[in-house]
């Protein structure tokens, strides 16, 4: 079956630090692959996709992730964290004609002054 | 550019109660999404829609639970009649097309007394 596994539920960052999230996907095939972030009353907002080619993708907020397919794994990654950036993250994943991508069930970051 | 409209963005009510949620998805865009999400279950998809028809429903909980989408720019999703455990952020979304990331509304917060 598809999944995606996000194995942290909490990670607590100073502000500055650099941070990565962990998401590990079970595929058949190369998935299509998202990060969100949840801030609290808000919705998911795209920080970044990734369907081909080169495998470190650049997204919003100073946020990137690798692809990494020996690792079934998708990683975000952000050289130094701001006190904004605490928030809810979700990785999510599509297969080729499926027009529902399954999530993760979230990391919760917390970024301590 | 307007993004995905919900209302209401909070929702009070009685136990008995019949409860609609309202979304309108981005322009253009032709599948839409409903989602519910609490802290025990997560994000849930709880019915997809492709060009206005409904394709998988599997995720609604009960038959208190209809949805729909009678044009491209609107769509329900009602619940009667409400119960207690029907408290939770209900999420729209919508997405251009197969493997495109999804545009989140800001969710309707529905708290079921």
């Amino acid at each position: 079956a598809q999944s995606v596994t996000q194995p942290d539920i909490h990670i607590t960052v100073s502000e500055g630090a650099s941070l990565e999230l962990r998401c590990n996907y079970s595929y058949g095939a190369t998935p299509y692959l998202f990060w969100y972030v949840q801030s609290p009353g808000q919705g998911l907002q795209l920080l970044l996709k990734y369907f081909s080619g080169d495998t470190l993708v650049q997204g919003i907020k100073g946020f990137e992730a690798e692809f990494k397919r020996s690792q079934s794994s998708f990683n975000l990654r952000k050289p130094s964290v701001h006190w904004s950036d605490a928030a809810e993250y979700f990785c999510a994943a599509g297969s080729g004609g499926s027009y529902i991508p399954t999530f993760g069930r979230g990391t919760s970051l917390i970024v301590h002054p | 550019d307007a993004g995905v409209i919900q209302s209401p963005r909070h929702e009070v009510t009685e136990m008995g109660q019949e409860v609609t949620l309202r979304c309108k998805p981005i322009s253009g865009h032709n599948s839409l999404f409903w989602y519910r999400q609490t802290m025990m279950r997560g994000l849930e998809l709880l019915i997809y829609f492709n060009n206005n028809v409904p394709i998988d429903d599997s995720g609604m909980p009960e038959d208190r639970f209809s949805a729909k989408m009678p044009n491209a720019s609107f769509s329900t999703l009602k619940i009667q009649p409400s119960e207690p455990r029907d408290s939770a952020v209900y999420f729209c979304a919508s997405s251009g097309g197969n493997n495109q990331p999804q545009h989140f509304g800001d969710g309707t917060r529905l708290s079921i007394l």
